[in-house]
């Protein structure tokens, strides 16, 4: 199994700003992701953020908007540059865990951008 | 592409009432798994169950089935004896190589 923490649990932030949010896994794992669920929504996937080189965005999302970085096989961080109103979301990170094809989510960051 | 489709967008049932929750998905690829999650207000994903594409065994857990159905390409869940406590957000995912497509997600009511 595989237990994630996120920090910070939840933010208040201003338009204009940027917020890096933390990703720790008790574990090593090879697969970690990270998702958006805009209010009332689904949710939906960002990023495969990748050990020791860039991440890989689904469409719709740019490095230059959600920079990711992945320094080692644990911890993980999104950072939403140039927030505004839209950006208001749960952020979730994922792991996946190829040995026993079994998905775990963090507790979400829940950001609103006023 | 993966797609995950919820058609119920909320369904309100009594206390005590059965209830399934539909999911229908659409892939190329033979290797995949399908989740079911709840989300409850507070906002967390809660895991119910995992499915692999090879095995189409129905499942029960407690009041909880599921129905797994290869040939029509549906996940079905089913709530027996419904709660209140189970008055919830119910996602599907069909997950490849890692990565989840999520259905729009079923918001259920137990009324008492």
């Amino acid at each position: 199994s595989a237990v994630i923490s996120q920090k910070p649990s939840r933010d208040i932030c201003q338009r204009g700003t940027s917020l890096t949010i933390q990703c720790q896994v008790d574990s090593q794992v090879t697969m970690m992701f990270w998702y958006r669920q805009q209010p009332g929504q689904s949710l939906t996937l960002i990023a495969t953020a990748n050990q020791g080189s860039e991440a890989t965005y689904e469409s719709g999302f740019v490095i230059d908007k959600f920079p990711i970085s992945r320094p080692n096989l644990t911890f993980s961080t999104l950072t939403v540059s140039n927030m505004s109103p839209e950006d208001s979301s749960i952020y979730l990170c994922s792991v996946w865990t190829a040995d026993s094809y079994e998905q775990y989510f963090g507790p979400g960051t829940r950001l609103t951008v006023t | 592409a993966q797609k995950v489709t919820q058609a119920q967008t909320e369904i309100s049932v009594v206390e005590k009432e059965d209830v399934t929750l539909d999911c229908v998905y659409e892939t190329r690829d033979t290797t995949y798994y399908l989740f079911w999650y709840k989300q409850p207000p507070s906002g967390e994903l809660v895991f119910l169950i995992r499915r692999n594409s090879f095995d189409e065994q129905n499942e029960i857990s407690g009041r909880y089935s599921w129905n797994f159905q290869k040939s029509t390409s549906s996940f079905n869940f089913t709530i027996t004896a419904s709660q209140v406590v189970d008055s919830a957000v119910y996602f599907c995912a069909l997950n490849h190589a890692g990565k989840s497509t999520f259905g729009d997600g079923t918001t259920l009511t137990v009324k008492p």
